[in-house]
């Protein structure tokens, strides 16, 4: 159960576009079309913003998209806002039956 | 409209026990299976235990297997994790988590406690 592997940071100006990668294995992120990402502000709850690997939640901006290819998924932000300054975690489900989490990315609004 | 509240949380010593609970409302519990993350300071989130709807299945990650139990008493909409064996790598805030009932996603979480292992 090894956490899927994002980068520490990643970071743009208003209105740029970033982009976040999650990498796994055939076991988890290759193996389902079940990966997620949440938004997480500092001592607040998680939030749902893709699930199903590109699904948007009702409610989640449109800036939201998210892909994937082989064992990596990807979240990408476009027209950045300073709001979205937080850190996001990707998660999949597992061939054991069990999820597993990124190690979590920074993103910041410069 | 959804909501998840934890409570259970506070300070205990190594080797000691805990029990969170987890009271849910604004929809039908026992339609719902769940899970419990954690979020050690400064660090980021784990995946903890999941539990199905009719409680047929639950699976654990390999840090607390053995030694967390997660449960839920449907009459009282309320999911649990009962903690034993505490060390102080389980330092962390603990959410309670809905599993969506259309796919394998988290798609409400709660507030977090938190739970702090030290002497």
């Amino acid at each position: 159960q090894s956490a899927l592997t994002q980068p520490a940071s990643v970071s743009g100006s208003p209105g740029q576009s970033i982009t976040i990668s999650c990498t796994g294995t055939s076991s988890d992120v290759g193996g389902y079309n079940y990966v997620s990402w949440y938004q997480k502000h500092p001592g607040k709850a998680p939030k749902l913003m893709i699930y199903d690997v590109s699904h948007r939640p009702s409610g989640v901006s449109s800036r939201f998209s998210g892909s994937k290819s082989g064992n990596t998924a990807s979240l990408t932000i476009s027209g950045l806002h300073t709001e979205d300054e937080a850190d996001y975690y990707c998660s999949s489900y597992t061939s054991t039956s069990t999820y597993v989490f990124g190690t979590g990315t920074k993103v910041t609004v410069l | 409209q959804v909501q998840l509240v934890e409570s259970g949380g506070g300070v205990v010593q190594p080797g000691g026990s805990l029990r969170l609970s987890c009271a849910a409302s604004g929809f039908s519990f026992r339609s719902y299976g769940f899970h419990w993350v954690r979020q050690a300071p400064g660090k980021g989130l784990e995946w903890v235990a999941v539990i199905w709807s009719d409680e047929s299945y639950k699976f654990y990650a390999d840090s607390v297997r053995g030694r967390f139990t997660i449960f839920r008493d449907n009459s009282k909409n309320t999911l649990y994790l009962q903690m034993n064996s505490l060390t102080a790598e389980d330092t962390a805030v603990y959410y309670c988590a809905r599993l969506s009932g259309t796919t394998s996603t988290i798609d409400s979480w709660g507030q977090g406690t938190l739970v702090t292992v030290s002497s």
